[in-house]
């Protein structure tokens, strides 16, 4: 069965950074695209962007840009998202999702708290 | 971007009751909607994709129907495992877009 296993959860200070990891399993990686979903606390969700495992070409929603780096290590299955230059109002929980022309499956959640 | 406005934002209802939560998207998507199902802690699961497809293994008690810019999620007779927060997701256009959600609460 599919499944999206992401890292756990982190504390980082004000300009700090942080990189989310995101195994797949359960069915072939480089098949179908990732995307990053952001759910800050109390707030719907945002979509961060998407990543193509087949090209490694990422693409970010606006106001995701710069600090936002989606990668890969397709030679594990996974996927990772990397924040840099930590601000509070990055606190939330990210989710990795896979795309099938639509987002089906969700990893389960990475709560990235920021604070001094 | 596309606007996904969904309604109610929560809403309270009793087993057996009929349970409508609407998405307007502020552009035509055809039929490019799904729904999702979340509970506290847990990964989204999508009940329903394509606007009205129902996912394997999901009660049939859930329906979808709409095109174009207006589409609605049903559940006929809830049940009291029902009770979670429910949102939509346009796959139209980039960047995807998601409505607000909606907690139900089953009594």
């Amino acid at each position: 069965q599919v499944q999206l296993v992401q890292s756990g959860s982190e504390l980082k200070k004000p300009g700090a950074s942080v990189k989310v990891s995101c195994k797949a399993s359960g069915y072939t990686f480089t098949r179908y695209a990732m995307n990053w979903v952001r759910q800050a606390p109390g707030q719907g969700l945002e979509w961060v962007g998407w990543i193509n495992t087949h090209t490694g070409n990422p693409t970010y929603a606006p106001g995701f840009t710069g600090r936002f780096v989606f990668s890969l290590d397709t030679s594990v299955s996974t996927a990772y998202l990397q924040i840099t230059s930590l601000k509070t109002e990055d606190t939330a929980v990210y989710y990795c999702a896979r795309d099938s022309g639509a987002i089906d499956y969700w990893g389960q959640g990475t709560l990235v708290t920021v604070s001094s | 971007d596309i606007q996904m406005t969904q309604s109610p934002s929560a809403l309270s209802a009793s087993v057996g009751d009929r349970v409508t939560i609407t998405c307007r998207a502020s552009q035509g998507i055809k039929n490019d909607l799904a729904w999702f199902q979340q509970k506290p802690g847990k990964a989204p699961k999508r009940l329903i994709s394509a606007t009205y497809v129902l996912e394997s293994g999901v009660p049939s008690r859930f329906s979808g129907s709409g095109f174009g810019t207006e589409f609605t999620l049903t559940i006929s007779s809830p049940q009291p495992e029902d009770s979670a927060t429910y949102f939509c997701l346009q796959h139209n256009t980039y960047p995807r877009t998601f409505g607000q959600g909606t907690k139900l609460e089953i009594k």
